[in-house]
């Protein structure tokens, strides 16, 4: 079954702190992964996408790894900010049938707060 | 935001009556979708449309019937709401499939 799932659920940390969010995913034949940026009331914003060929891929203070071999991918966020509080959804894009077409599946998130 | 907006932004309603949820967008993309989100669960794809009148069912499209006459305008309708239909419905844009999709702001709609 595809599947994206998604720890911690929740996570608080100090203003400042570095953190790491988890992505394990069972989707096949695997295109790509994204991780969204999600603030609260808003819809989610892309924030890096990787291919199978890929491992890491920043965008400034976000950096994001990827193990297609273990189907694992994490999100870590250097030095926190309090904007940084919202959720961080991981999405995996997978190919379907013949005819160029693909499915994208949705990770529950996680939910981060950032404290002064 | 990639110039999509949805409307209305909050609706409360009663069981039973039909609503219709518009999404616009300004990019040309080819690419439409409707998604609901609820607590717990990841974004879940009801309909999406690949063209003018093309569109084709996601996991959760029991309940729920679109429309797409232009490019720039995607309806999603609920014929005869549910309380089970009680959510954040977002819509996306992308210009293909393998695209990043942009999102709307969202529509609370709660159905007592």
């Amino acid at each position: 079954k595809n599947q994206v799932e998604q720890s911690p659920q929740s996570l608080i940390i100090l203003e400042g702190k570095n953190c790491t969010l988890q992505c394990n995913y069972t989707v096949s034949p695997f295109s790509n992964l994204r991780w969204y940026k999600q603030d609260t009331g808003r819809g989610p914003v892309s924030l890096t996408i990787m291919t199978f060929s890929e491992n890491t891929k920043s965008n400034g203070r976000y950096t994001a790894t990827l193990d297609a071999d273990t189907k694992q991918s994490s999100l870590h966020i250097t030095a926190s900010q309090l904007s940084d509080s919202a959720s961080y959804i991981c999405v995996v894009s997978r190919s379907v049938g013949n005819t160029g077409g693909f499915k994208t599946i949705f990770g529950a998130g996680t939910r981060l707060f950032v404290k002064a | 935001d990639a110039g999509i907006t949805q409307s209305p932004r909050h609706k409360v309603t009663e069981t039973g009556t039909p609503v219709t949820l518009r999404c616009h967008q300004t990019e040309n993309h080819r690419y439409m979708y409707w998604y609901r989100q609820d607590p717990g669960h990841g974004l879940r794809l009801i309909h999406y449309s690949y063209g003018v009148k093309d569109t084709d069912k996601g996991e959760v499209s029991d309940g729920y019937s679109v429309s797409r006459s232009k490019t720039e305008d995607f309806l999603l309708t609920l014929e005869s709401a549910t309380s089970s239909q009680t959510s954040v419905y977002f819509c996306a844009i992308s210009e293909g499939q393998q695209n990043e999709q942009f999102f709307g702001p969202g529509t609370r709609l709660t159905v007592l």
